[in-house]
């Protein structure tokens, strides 16, 4: 069975400072991953995925996650923090099914 | 071209009646989902579409729930004699096929008061 784990369920973090959301999956061979983000009053919206090559992938807004095989992780990663970011944010696995995390709520110090 | 579109975005009901929430999806994609988010919690997946397959209703929560999907295009979502339990956001999604990228409606808010 698929499982997601985002061990943080608050992260706070002051504008500029750079960003790691964890990601930890639980599957037998490698799954599609992606991150979604979920801002107030608004719908989730892709920021990246990763299918297969490169593990470092690019996604909008400034976003990064690198798959490490070896962990079962795919964190999320942003050099510096806008105050715009702030939201949830939620890791994804597909395997043979779809399966989001808990989330991760970010908040943004000015 | 339009993203997905569900309707109605907020939905109050009483205890014990039926509701249905509608989901459009975006053109052309075969896969369909319905997904249940409660507050300050993440998404629970509800049910599947893919093309004219069976649906996959695996995260149906009890049989009050059912969701049927007319034409490979419109989804309704019917929640039956509705709890208080059942109070949530109902998100939609939609993708090219299963696996691939998915595409989120703006939900609907449900209220069982």
């Amino acid at each position: 069975a698929q499982s997601v784990t985002q061990p943080d369920i608050h992260i706070t973090v002051s504008e500029g400072a750079s960003l790691e959301l964890r990601c930890n999956y639980s599957y037998g061979a490698t799954p599609y991953l992606f991150w979604y983000v979920q801002s107030p009053g608004q719908g989730l919206q892709l920021l990246l995925k990763y299918f297969s090559g490169d593990t470092l992938v690019q996604g909008i807004k400034g976003f990064e996650a690198e798959f490490k095989r070896s962990q079962s992780s795919f964190n999320l990663r942003k050099p510096s923090v806008h105050w715009s970011d702030a939201a949830e944010y939620f890791c994804a696995v597909y395997g043979q099914n779809f399966v989001f995390g808990p989330g991760t709520r970010l908040s943004v110090l000015p | 071209g339009a993203g997905v579109s569900q309707s109605p975005s907020n939905k109050v009901t009483e205890k014990g009646k039926d509701v249905e929430l509608r989901c459009d999806p975006i053109s052309g994609h075969t896969a369909l989902y319905w997904y249940r988010q409660s507050l300050g919690q993440g998404l629970e997946f509800l049910i599947y579409f893919q093309g004219n397959s069976a649906p996959d209703k695996s995260g149906l929560p009890s049989d009050r729930f059912s969701a049927e999907r007319t034409g490979g295009s419109v989804s309704t979502l019917t929640i039956q004699r509705t709890q208080q339990e059942d109070s949530a956001v109902y998100l939609c999604a939609s993708s090219l096929g299963h696996g691939n990228e998915q595409f989120f409606g703006p939900g609907t808010r449900l209220t069982v008061l």
